[in-house]
């Protein structure tokens, strides 16, 4: 079985000052790490993957996160916030299943407000 | 290259009443899978269908179905509805086995039961 914890529903920032947005993955198989970002009122957009290999991650609009197996971590991290990024965060867990069939496991999601 | 569409984006139904949702993956990808997003219950996994046989399924009662189309489109219906039903419903598709295997997801269908 599979699941995720992120800690901190809510997570505020200022503008400018990093984000650190945090979760922890339970996975009896080697996972495969996800994060996806929500707009309001629109589907979820990917930033970044995990599948094997280097264990830093970029992804898409400056993110990145880092694989530590030891810690069963994957936390975003972003250096410098834009007002644009105020948004919901979810990370999501998968291994495939022997029939290839992929199924997310999300967590409950950090929303994210940058201030002025 | 178009993205995963579902129509309708929004839905009124009264409880009771059943209701199909449709999702046209992004071209070539064979992968259909839906979820249902609740303020509640988050991000649940409904089910994924490929080559148009329903190959996985998450934890939701008979009243949830869907179907795949030779074109790889997808339906979900629900039937006999509940309040409990309203939701966001989101499809996402991919292609199995290649280096950007990965699900992309559609806008979504909001519904709401009354």
């Amino acid at each position: 079985a599979q699941s995720v914890t992120q800690l901190g529903s809510h997570v505020s920032v200022s503008e400018g000052a990093l984000v650190l947005l945090r979760c922890n993955y339970s996975s009896s198989v080697p996972p495969y790490l996800f994060w996806y970002v929500q707009y309001p009122n629109q589907g979820l957009q990917l930033l970044l993957k995990y599948t094997t290999g280097a264990t830093l991650v970029k992804g898409i609009n400056g993110f990145e996160a880092e694989f530590k197996k030891s810690e069963t971590s994957f936390h975003l991290t972003k250096p410098s916030a834009h007002m644009s990024d105020a948004a919901e965060y979810f990370c999501a867990v998968s291994g495939l299943t022997q029939g290839g069939s992929e199924k997310l496991v999300f967590g409950k999601g950090t929303k994210l407000t940058v201030n002025p | 290259k178009a993205g995963v569409t579902q129509t309708p984006r929004y839905l009124i139904k009264t409880r009771g009443q059943q209701v199909t949702l449709s999702c046209s993956p992004i071209s070539g990808h064979r992968s259909v899978s839906w979820y249902q997003q609740t303020p509640g219950q988050g991000l649940q996994f409904l089910f994924e269908y490929f080559s148009e046989t329903q190959r996985n399924k998450g934890n939701f009662p008979g009243r949830f179905s869907g179907r795949q189309f030779s074109n790889s489109r997808s339906e979900m219906n629900v039937s006999t509805l509940e309040l409990g039903d309203s939701a966001l419903y989101l499809c996402a598709s991919r292609l199995p086995g290649t280096v950007t295997d990965t699900q992309y997801f559609g806008p979504g269908t909001r519904l709401t039961v009354l």
